[in-house]
Parts: structure tokens; C-alpha cells; sequence
């Protein structure tokens, strides 16, 4: 596989629920984003990773929790969520984060909290 | 505060030239970046400006004025598959993370 590949495509949740979406990148790249798609709403950076090193949090709420094991996956864990965080949750990867070029997106996972 | 505005939608006719513009108030400037998405897919990267100037990439141009805040991206030769939102972001000079408009719907008509 080439790319950003996101898990699931599409998740259904109750705000009781755990569920957890996966990122994996397979260009070599050492930096991982998440941001948050609204309809007709600016792109949302979350969280940024820099060699598996947490480097930025947008003051996000504590029911998302990240994790980058290694510099080729992220995941963020999803718990006690509200329904206005129903969304398109992207991940993206780039080379460093520093003066970077271009990022590269995962086609997203569009979440529904009911 | 940072504020990035671009139109909310734009509609044009197939083979015919549009041009979205994007007007930005940022604290710090590193650089403007367009991205096309298409619906339900990711957004991919169309052009890069840190300096003023037309940046031509084929049927697709990206235009930069520091001084007055202002890009634009102008496609020529309209296609079908053109049909997509256009994301504006400026690369802060901070934490050189991006701060991303709202994006432009672009609908194209036969």
C-alpha cells in the first residue's frame, strides 16, 4: 500500500462507547497529524507528532486521546464522546514539522456520536 | 487573531477560467499553500507561495501578494472533474503549523 491509509472509513458510536481510529503512512515520514473536518468549517489541527513525540495539542478535550507508537502509526482513542464531535477526522504526515512541505492526507473517518 | 476568508462557493461553466481568491490576517507568515478535495476524499496538494508572484503548474496558477494578504488560484480549461472544495492555508511562522480557511466549494456546469 502507498500513502495515508485511515480505519475505519465510517464509525457509529454512543457517547458511552470506546472505539479507536487507526492511521498508518507508508512514505517514510516522521511527522503525523490529526485535524477534524466540520461541514463548511475551517480544517482543525488536534494533535502533531514529531518522531513519535507529541509536539502540539489544540487544547482538545480529554475524551480524545492520542497515540503514535512509532512514526508510522497514529491512533486516537475515542471515549465518553458528545454528539457535536461528530465529524471527518483526518490524518496527515509530513517530512518533519518544521518548515515543512506539503502534507499528505488519509481520505478520512467520519465519526457519528449519537 | 488569524483569519483566513475564502468564498463559501463558486459555480463556473466547463472550459471556461475561475479564480478563487483567499485573503488571509495571520500573526506570522511562512508560506500559502491551496489543496483540492474532492467529496469524500482526501485533500491532496495543488501549490505552494512564500514569495510574490504567479506560480504556474499546468492549467492551474497560484498567485501570491504578501503585502496585501492575497492569493488567488485560477484554473483555465475548466474540467468536469474540477468540481471540488479549494482549501487556502498559511504555514504559521510559530509553530509552522498551517491555519486553513473554510474552503471554497467550486461547482462546475456543462
Amino acid at each position: 500500500e502507498t500513502g495515508v491509509t485511515q480505519t475505519p472509513r465510517h464509525l457509529v458510536m454512543g457517547m458511552t462507547n470506546k472505539k479507536s481510529l487507526k492511521c498508518e503512512q507508508h512514505l517514510g515520514h516522521n511527522a503525523m497529524y490529526w485535524y477534524k473536518q466540520s461541514a463548511k468549517k475551517p480544517l482543525e489541527l488536534m494533535f502533531v507528532y514529531n518522531f513519535k513525540e507529541q509536539t502540539e495539542n489544540n487544547s482538545v478535550p480529554s475524551r480524545f486521546s492520542p497515540e503514535c507508537p512509532n512514526s508510522s502509526h497514529l491512533f486516537l482513542h475515542l471515549h465518553t464522546l458528545q454528539p457535536e464531535d461528530s465529524a471527518l477526522y483526518l490524518c496527515a504526515s509530513s517530512q518533519g514539522t518544521a518548515n515543512t512541505g506539503e502534507l499528505f492526507f488519509g481520505e478520512g473517518s467520519r465519526l457519528t456520536v449519537l | 487573531g488569524q483569519n483566513i476568508d475564502q468564498p463559501t462557493e463558486m459555480t463556473a461553466t466547463e472550459g471556461a477560467i475561475v479564480q478563487i481568491n483567499c485573503t488571509y490576517q495571520t500573526s506570522g507568515f511562512n508560506g500559502l499553500f491551496w489543496y483540492q478535495q474532492h467529496a469524500g476524499e482526501a485533500p491532496t496538494f495543488l501549490s505552494y507561495n512564500v514569495l510574490d508572484g504567479l506560480e504556474e503548474k499546468g492549467r492551474f496558477s497560484s498567485f501570491l501578494s504578501r503585502s496585501k494578504g492575497y492569493s488567488y488560484l485560477l484554473l483555465k480549461e475548466l474540467q468536469m472533474k474540477d468540481s471540488a472544495s479549494y482549501l487556502c492555508a498559511v504555514r504559521d511562522t510559530g509553530n509552522y503549523q498551517l491555519i486553513w480557511g473554510a474552503g471554497t466549494k467550486l461547482i462546475i456546469k456543462p
